[in-house]
């Protein structure tokens, strides 16, 4: 089956920096890759995802590119503000979607 | 649309006793899941339901039961709680197409075992 690997597992950042989040699959056959993020007390929520036919996907200040031939995905976020702080959970997918263990993000006024 | 709807929110067990997760989904998808989330861990799978009338176990089924009850209602049930279970619990679903399968979860129930 597939597994994802994600690093790092915790990064903090000042504010207005920019933040990256990576992570590596292992299942040639996996095409959809979502990013979640996940507030204190609450469920993870879809920011963004990117399909095995697209390298890169922006979304005002997040992105993420995939390189299918090295097997790895990243989750960019610039100008970072304090409610970007959360944990991020990137997944991998070719029917169930396995998820990585997740990166705390702390981003400091 | 309250997307995806699960109760209770918080719960204490003592060990040996049962309860059961209700989950329900209000977007018409066909798969349902079942998570825990634990420090350092991420999310597991613990069950999933890919339609109606169908469930398959994930990475960590044992202690746990499930039932499809519906197409919007997939619930989980500790037949005897261990701590061992002490965890945030996730329901999700999702809708499956060609090009992936997006998943949307509830807001969690938080499950204490003394």
């Amino acid at each position: 089956g597939e597994n994802v690997e994600q690093h790092p597992s915790t990064l903090s950042v000042q504010e207005g920096d920019s933040a990256v989040i990576k992570c590596t699959y292992s299942d040639s056959a996996s095409n959809y890759f979502p990013w979640y993020k996940q507030e204190l007390g609450k469920g993870p929520q879809l920011i963004i995802d990117i399909r095995s036919n697209v390298g890169e996907k922006k979304d005002q200040r997040i992105a993420v590119t995939l390189n299918k031939t090295a097997k790895h995905f990243s989750l960019h976020i610039t100008e970072t503000q304090p409610e970007d702080s959360a944990v991020y959970f990137c997944g991998g997918s070719n029917y169930k979607l396995t998820f990585g263990k997740g990166t705390l993000l702390t981003v400091n006024p | 649309n309250a997307g995806v709807t699960q109760t209770p929110k918080f719960q204490v067990l003592k060990t040996g006793q049962s309860m059961t997760l209700q989950c329900a989904q209000d977007m018409n998808h066909n798969s349902m899941y079942w998570y825990r989330q634990d420090p350092g861990m991420g999310l597991r799978l613990i069950y999933y339901s890919a339609s109606e009338g169908t469930t398959d176990k994930g990475e960590v089924p044992n202690g746990y039961n499930v039932s499809r009850l519906n197409k919007r209602e997939f619930s989980l049930r500790l037949e005897s709680a261990a701590p061992s279970q002490t965890s945030v619990y996730f329901c999700a679903s999702s809708y499956f197409d060609r090009s992936g399968n997006t998943i949307y979860f509830g807001e969690g129930s938080w499950l204490t075992v003394v």
